[in-house]
């Protein structure tokens, strides 16, 4: 069975320092990759997505991610944090690697930015 | 335009009754999903329609949950003789669907359901 692996549940960084929240994943099939974020009290909110292609993904508020299927990884990175980016965010697969299906999250990772 | 919607926001309720909880998913997505999110945790899948059917239900814990979709739109989860474990955040997403490129799914603000 697929699963999602968040190797970090918090991840404590000052403003404006770079950051990096890991993400392994278990898959014997092509995966469609995904990292959402949920604000406080918000729902989830798609921030980017591997479907194929290039390995570097960009996507909103300057955020990245980086598909390695050697390692089955799918890490999220920003150069520079800022206060309005503390919120949890959760990677995710497509189950059964087809395009079609419900999303096998992991646990999240709270990533907290501090002044 | 309006994205997905759930209500109640919050609802409380006494262990052994039953409640439903509604999700109004984005117009004209085929696709509707339900999670729950437990604290602490990611959201873990219930089920999912395509259309009126239900395409997966291997999600449900058990017989006291049941969710329907009558005319492929809005779709209403039901939980009968509530227990106090079932307390969680209940998502529910919406997406376009069909074969190849998958399609982003958009969910709700939730509803907060607490059975004490």
């Amino acid at each position: 069975a697929q699963s999602v692996t968040q190797l970090d549940s918090q991840v404590p960084v000052f403003e404006e320092a770079p950051v990096e929240l890991r993400c392994n994943y278990s898959s014997s099939v092509s995966v469609y990759l995904f990292w959402y974020v949920q604000y406080p009290n918000q729902g989830l909110q798609l921030l980017l997505k591997y479907l194929s292609g290039s390995t570097l993904v960009k996507g909103i508020n300057g955020f990245e991610a980086e598909f390695n299927k050697s390692q089955t990884s799918f890490h999220l990175r920003k150069p520079s944090v800022h206060i309005s980016d503390t919120a949890e965010y959760f990677c995710a697969v497509i189950a059964g690697g087809g395009s079609q299906g419900n999303l096998i999250f992991g646990k999240g990772t709270k990533l907290s930015v501090k002044p | 335009g309006a994205g997905v919607s759930q209500t109640p926001s919050n609802k409380v309720t006494e262990k052994g009754k039953y409640v439903e909880l509604r999700c109004d998913p984005i117009s004209g997505h085929t696709a509707l999903y339900w999670y729950r999110q437990s604290l602490g945790q990611g959201p873990e899948f219930l089920i999912y329609f395509q259309g009126t059917g239900a395409a997966d239900d291997s999600g449900l814990p058990n017989d006291r949950f049941f969710a329907v979709r009558p005319e492929g739109s809005v779709s209403t989860l039901k939980i009968q003789r509530t227990e106090r474990g079932d307390s969680a955040v209940y998502l529910c997403a919406s997406s376009p669907s069909g074969a190849g490129t998958p399609y982003e799914q958009y969910f709700g603000p939730g509803t907060r359901l607490t059975v004490t």
